[in-house]
């Protein structure tokens, strides 16, 4: 059983960096099958895909994202990493990080349990 | 990339049965079968109902199915129980090669 928890400041300053890490466990972010995906959800609103990161290191973002957003895997850690630059309140949200599986055509399998990071002075 | 459209809210009785509507466009919903769908009840971590339109994972119940047609994607579930009471929110993939969330239906269980 795949386990995914996340990990980060609960609290970032407008125009800082939101760095959150997402500790892999029961499974290995080495895996060819599986692309290691961030998500968030603004408090009372829908999801949002942000991207995933594939073991090789290789990418994928939202474009509405995608000039801020850098995803990176760490295979000796079996860990995955976000970093949002230049947040603003506007990124205040649950932040989960999952597992999207290419045998079941990139779905969401495996997700943590989200972490609320809040955008303030 | 815009969301894929979504009922805010749908309800049912126990026992009836209700369709969850997710309307997208030619380059996501209409082009691949590649649909997923995800509930949400409150204060916790979406669940994968549905993969690649009509596809359950081992352990979710067959009340809950899938199809498509055309742009629309749907999300039927049976035999309605109060353990349903949740967010639901769809997912496809894109002409872009990213993916793209519907804004999420509020179910309700009468």
């Amino acid at each position: 059983q795949v386990q995914l928890q996340e990990s980060g400041p609960g609290l970032v300053k407008p125009s800082e960096t939101l760095s959150l890490t997402c500790t892999v466990s029961g499974g290995s972010v080495s895996s060819g099958s599986s692309y290691w995906s961030w998500i968030r959800q603004p408090p009372g609103k829908g999801l949002e895909w942000i991207g995933y990161v594939y073991y090789s290191g290789g990418t994928n973002y939202n474009p509405s994202l995608k000039s801020r957003v850098t995803i990176s895997v760490d295979t000796s850690k079996n860990q995955f990493s976000l970093k949002l630059r230049s947040v603003t309140a506007a990124d205040t949200a649950v932040y989960y990080c999952a597992r999207a599986d290419y045998d079941i055509s990139e779905a969401l399998d495996y997700w943590g349990q989200g972490t609320l990071v809040t955008v303030s002075s | 990339q815009s969301a894929l459209t979504q009922p805010p809210s749908v309800s049912g009785s126990p026992g009836q049965s209700v369709t969850i509507s997710c309307t997208g466009t030619s380059s996501d919903v209409g082009s691949y079968n590649r649909v997923s769908w995800y509930q949400q009840p409150p204060g916790t971590a979406p669940k994968l109902m549905i993969y690649e339109v009509s596809n359950r994972p081992s352990g979710v119940p067959d009340r809950f199915s899938g199809s498509k047609s055309g742009n629309t994607a749907s999300l039927t579930i049976s035999g309605l129980q109060a353990e349903d009471e949740a967010d639901y929110y769809c997912s496809s993939y894109t002409s872009s090669s990213t993916w793209v969330f519907g804004g999420g239906t509020k179910l309700t269980v009468l």
